[in-house]
């Protein structure tokens, strides 16, 4: 499967700041998911978008599912220090069975 | 609570030793994933098992073998032909068929370092 292009790959950032990130694809997908990890643990699934142009949120945070299908965005409001962690972009494709993966945002946050 | 539980969650092994790193879970998915993380590089796909006794070579399956003999279980051994073996393993499953959102849900992984 192809990795997914994913900007930035590291933000340091201030508590309080709003933090934005991006994640691109070669070819259409009909799944977009965003993950976070924490240190020396598995991924969480924050956010699942399965349509186009869908705008979902989980408290702070809010994702997109580009109109284009080969892309999506992940903003994070008002910047917590446990927002710390690495944030991973997946997506899948109409024929595909397993996901590919982004190589991750790690997020740094200073009190 | 249901959940996936990997073991051991840090693993040392000598050059040319062949290790097995375990994977349960108790969500009754039927499909199950291992997955291979190394700084700074994402998620890389081993092998994937849709089915019991089945299974399929992901991205990077050289030097690593599976086996999938029940619905809860689906350890990998990291063969000696594998070259580069330190890294953090994560193991993952998700439901199957017409049912497949594609979220997976995973381990908390395992560090296996090669002295």
């Amino acid at each position: 499967g192809q990795q997914l292009n994913q900007n930035p790959q590291s933000m340091f950032i201030q508590e309080g700041e709003d933090v934005s990130m991006n994640c691109t694809s070669s070819s259409i997908f009909n799944t977009w998911l965003w993950y976070k990890q924490d240190p020396g643990e598995g991924p969480v699934l924050l956010i699942a978008l399965y349509k186009a142009g869908e705008l979902t949120s989980n408290g702070r945070l809010t994702a997109q599912f580009g109109i284009t299908r080969k892309d999506s965005f992940l903003n994070i409001s008002a910047s917590i220090p446990s927002d710390v962690g690495i944030y991973f972009c997946a997506g899948r494709e109409n024929s595909g069975y397993a996901l590919n993966f982004g190589k991750g945002t790690s997020l740094l946050v200073t009190p | 609570d249901g959940g996936i539980t990997q073991s051991p969650k840090y693993l040392f092994r000598k050059e040319g030793q062949n290790v097995t790193l375990s994977c349960e879970q108790n969500l009754n998915h039927d499909a199950m994933y291992w997955y291979r993380q190394d700084p700074g590089q994402g998620l890389r796909l081993i092998y994937y098992s849709q089915i019991v006794n089945d299974f399929q070579k992901g991205d990077i399956a050289e030097g690593y073998s599976v086996s999938r003999e029940k619905k809860e279980s689906f350890p990998l051994t990291v063969t000696s032909a594998q070259k580069n073996p330190t890294a953090f393993y994560l193991c993952a499953s998700s439901i199957s068929g017409v049912m497949n959102t594609g979220e997976l849900f995973f381990g908390e992984g395992s560090r296996l370092t090669v002295l």
